[in-house]
C-alpha cells in the first residue's frame, strides 16, 4: 500500500536557520511527490513537485526538495528561515493506478522564532 | 476569476439548521474533492467526484450530503450536524493526471453550536 510519513508533527527553528522537514513514502510504482503549505485558515498551496527528471526540485519562497529513491525520501529544505515561513506543511504522493489521487502525510507545523 | 473558490468563508450554524457549502473551479478540471480538517488531526478525505460521478465516499455520516451538478461546481449540504463537525472544510480539484496535483480552495470554517 502506498503511504506517506512525515517525521515530526511540529518543528521549531530560529529565524535564519536551516529548515528541514522530513517526508518518507512507500509506493509500488515510481512516485510523483508533492509538498504543500497551509497558512492559518487558508487552503493548501503547492510549494513544489517531483514528477520525472532532475531529483532536486525548486519551489516557491526559496524551498527545495530532493527525491532520493534509495532512501524513499522527499525532504523539504530551505537554507534560511523567515518568520513568514511559519505554517503547516504537507507532503503527498500520487497513486498511479487511480488517475492522480493524492495521499497526504499528517502534516508538520513549522514555527519560526525571532 | 480563476482557481478554486469556496463560499462562505465562515459559517456558524445550529444543530437543527440546514446549510450548504459551495465550491466552484474555473480550471477545467474533471475531478473534485471535499476534505475535512479538524484541529490537530490529519486531512480527512470525504468525497471524490470524477466527471460529476461520485467515485469515493469515505464512510461519511449521512448528515453530510454532496452534490455535483457539473464538473465545475460541488456542494456539501449540511443538516442536523453535531459540534464535533466543526472544522475547516476544504474543496480541491484536479485534472486526473499524476503530475498535476490538486488545487485547493481557501476553505469554509464551520462552527456548529
Amino acid at each position: 500500500a502506498q503511504s506517506v510519513t512525515q517525521l515530526g508533527s511540529h518543528v521549531s527553528v530560529s529565524e535564519g536557520a536551516l529548515v528541514l522537514l522530513r517526508c518518507n513514502y512507500s509506493s509500488s510504482v515510481p512516485p510523483y511527490l508533492f509538498w504543500y503549505v497551509q497558512y492559518p485558515n487558508q487552503g493548501l498551496q503547492l510549494l513544489l513537485k517531483y514528477t520525472t527528471g532532475a531529483t532536486l526540485v525548486k519551489g516557491i519562497n526559496g524551498f527545495e526538495a530532493e527525491f532520493k529513491k534509495s532512501e524513499t525520501s522527499f525532504h523539504l529544505t530551505k537554507p534560511s528561515a523567515h518568520m513568514s515561513d511559519a505554517a503547516e506543511y504537507f507532503c503527498a504522493v500520487c497513486l498511479d493506478n487511480q488517475g492522480g489521487k493524492l495521499i497526504f502525510g499528517q502534516g508538520t507545523e513549522l514555527s519560526v522564532k525571532p | 476569476e480563476t482557481g478554486v473558490t469556496q463560499t462562505p468563508r465562515h459559517l456558524v450554524m445550529g444543530m437543527t439548521n440546514k446549510k450548504s457549502l459551495k465550491c466552484e473551479q474555473h480550471l477545467g478540471h474533471n475531478a473534485m474533492y471535499w476534505y475535512k480538517q479538524s484541529a490537530k488531526k490529519p486531512l480527512e478525505l470525504m468525497f471524490v467526484y470524477n466527471f460529476k460521478e461520485q467515485t469515493e465516499n469515505n464512510s461519511v455520516p449521512s448528515r453530510f450530503s454532496p452534490e455535483c451538478p457539473n464538473s465545475s461546481h460541488l456542494f456539501l449540504h449540511l443538516h442536523t450536524l453535531q459540534p464535533e463537525d466543526s472544522a475547516l472544510y476544504l474543496c480541491a480539484s484536479s485534472q486526473d493526471r499524476r503530475d498535476n496535483g490538486y488545487t485547493f480552495g481557501s476553505g469554509t470554517r464551520l462552527t456548529v453550536v
